[in-house]
């Protein structure tokens, strides 16, 4: 299994209140991402990253901001957490571009973290 | 915009039995597509993914999917269905912004 560890795994806060999720990898992969899956939904992009301070928006990024000061670590703030915000977060790495040519733009997944905004 | 359809929300098998997973996709050009399993709880594994070449691709755990252009379709398939297999099933295109698009998964159910 690829290196990559999330925290925390479960988190209830309140709304107003400001969430930072902590993805970290050991595989020194370049690329790193974040998803949200809900109900009826499947997984969307919040953000990416394609190397140290280098980050883009995905689909869903309203509401989220990231930082990634080292390769291994990939935090996802929540500025101040809203009830829509409550999901199941999974952080992803890939060596290369997912829409690379090569062998090596498989993404792989975290287990998850458990965020309940009340 | 590129999307995926899984027209299935839950399907139910009986063990040993054969699988197919639909998906369809909307994407301009050459797509990337992957098959993703989620067991309960957890995150997601890989399957098999379609790049280029042969249109039949082969997977892990006994899985294949076909890519049919004509069809904008990429269906998974198994011949014989296990009790291990139940679990939720993504179907993916590379999006724009480099991640992926998923589509919102078919939750497979199998029967002894």
């Amino acid at each position: 299994d690829a290196g990559i560890t999330q925290s925390p795994r479960h988190k209830v806060t309140e709304t107003g209140t400001p969430v930072t999720l902590r993805c970290h990898q050991t595989e020194n992969h370049r690329y790193m991402y974040w998803y949200r899956q809900d109900p009826g939904h499947g997984l969307r992009l919040i953000h990416y990253s394609y190397g140290v301070k280098d980050t883009d928006k995905g689909e869903v990024s309203d509401g989220y901001s990231v930082s990634r000061s080292k390769t291994e670590d990939f935090l996802l703030t929540l500025e101040s957490a809203t009830s829509s915000q409550t999901s199941v977060y999974f952080c992803a790495i890939s060596e290369s571009r997912v829409s690379g040519l090569g062998g090596n733009n498989e993404q792989f997944f975290g287990p998850g973290t458990r965020l309940t905004v009340l | 915009a590129q999307s995926v359809t899984q027209p299935d929300i839950h399907i139910t098998v009986s063990e040993g039995a054969s699988l197919e997973l639909r998906c369809n996709y909307s994407y301009g050009a050459t797509p990337y597509l992957f098959w993703y399993v989620q067991s309960p709880g957890q995150g997601l594994q890989l399957l098999l993914k379609y790049f280029s070449g042969d249109t039949l691709v082969q997977g892990i755990k006994g899985f294949e999917a076909e890519f049919k252009r004509s069809q904008s379709s990429f269906n998974l398939r198994k011949p014989s269905v296990h009790w291990s297999d139940a679990a939720e099933y993504f179907c993916a295109v590379v999006g724009g912004a480099d991640g992926l698009t998923f589509g919102k998964g078919t939750h497979l159910i199998i029967q002894p």
